[in-house]
């Protein structure tokens, strides 16, 4: 079946850094991918949207400078945490649809992100 | 604003008995609902799904029901057993062209064996 992989799994930075989370369809073609963030015992929160080859459409109350996705192609998105700190952290989930078919979306298996 | 509800934080069902897991929506545009299951330090996996035309999908142990109406919706398992321990989350799309899904806040279900 579809599979979506996500890397790292875990990281952990200081504060101040920038991390980069990739989100990947391994078998097809995501032109559209999401990317969600869990805080302990809380729901997954949708952030943005990622589209292939265009900006990416954030919700309400997600900082785009402080959030960058780059969907460069239909097996890639990526989320870069910029200058993260300690309230950064969480977990990041990313999803994709094929664009070929009915299916609901997949999920990869999520970044665990701690800033000290 | 929640657009997707689950009331229930937590259940606790015995082995072999049926586990309901309830879920209310708010938005009338949405036409497609979602029920996931998660493990900790996974991604969701996805279980079941209902179209809004539809009241009913069943799929082996697993049914849900949908009450347009009542804007409700839930998830039946039976028999439950110990490996359906896990969080539940009932999640909705839009109609938009990115088929964005709202998720709901999840019910933790512990089946005892």
């Amino acid at each position: 079946g579809a599979v979506v992989s996500q890397h790292p799994s875990w990281v952990i930075c200081k504060s101040g850094t920038s991390v980069k989370i990739e989100c990947r369809s391994l078998d097809f073609q995501a032109t559209t991918m999401f990317w969600y963030r869990q805080f302990p015992k809380q729901s997954l929160m949708l952030m943005a949207t990622s589209n292939e080859g265009s900006k990416a459409t954030y919700e309400q109350g997600v900082e785009k400078d402080k959030f960058l996705i780059n969907h460069a192609s239909l097996t890639l998105s990526t989320l870069t945490v910029t200058s993260a700190h300690p309230e950064d952290s969480s977990f990041y989930i990313c999803s994709a649809r094929d664009a070929l078919s009915n299916q609901p979306q997949h999920f990869g298996d999520g970044t665990r992100l701690s800033i000290l | 604003d929640q657009q997707v509800k689950q009331n229930s934080p937590s259940l606790s069902v015995q082995e072999g008995r049926i586990s309901i897991l309830n879920c209310d929506y708010t938005n009338s545009m949405f036409d497609y609902f979602l029920w996931y299951k998660k493990y900790p330090a996974e991604g969701p996996t996805f279980l079941i799904s209902i179209s809004s035309i539809k009241d009913k999908n069943e799929d082996g142990r697993f049914t849900v029901f949908l009450n347009k109406s009542a804007k409700h919706l839930s998830l039946h398992i039976v028999p439950s057993q110990p490996g359906d321990s896990a969080v539940y989350f009932c999640a909705a799309r839009q109609k938009t062209s990115y088929d964005k899904v709202i998720f709901g806040p999840g019910t933790s279900l512990s089946v005892i064996p």
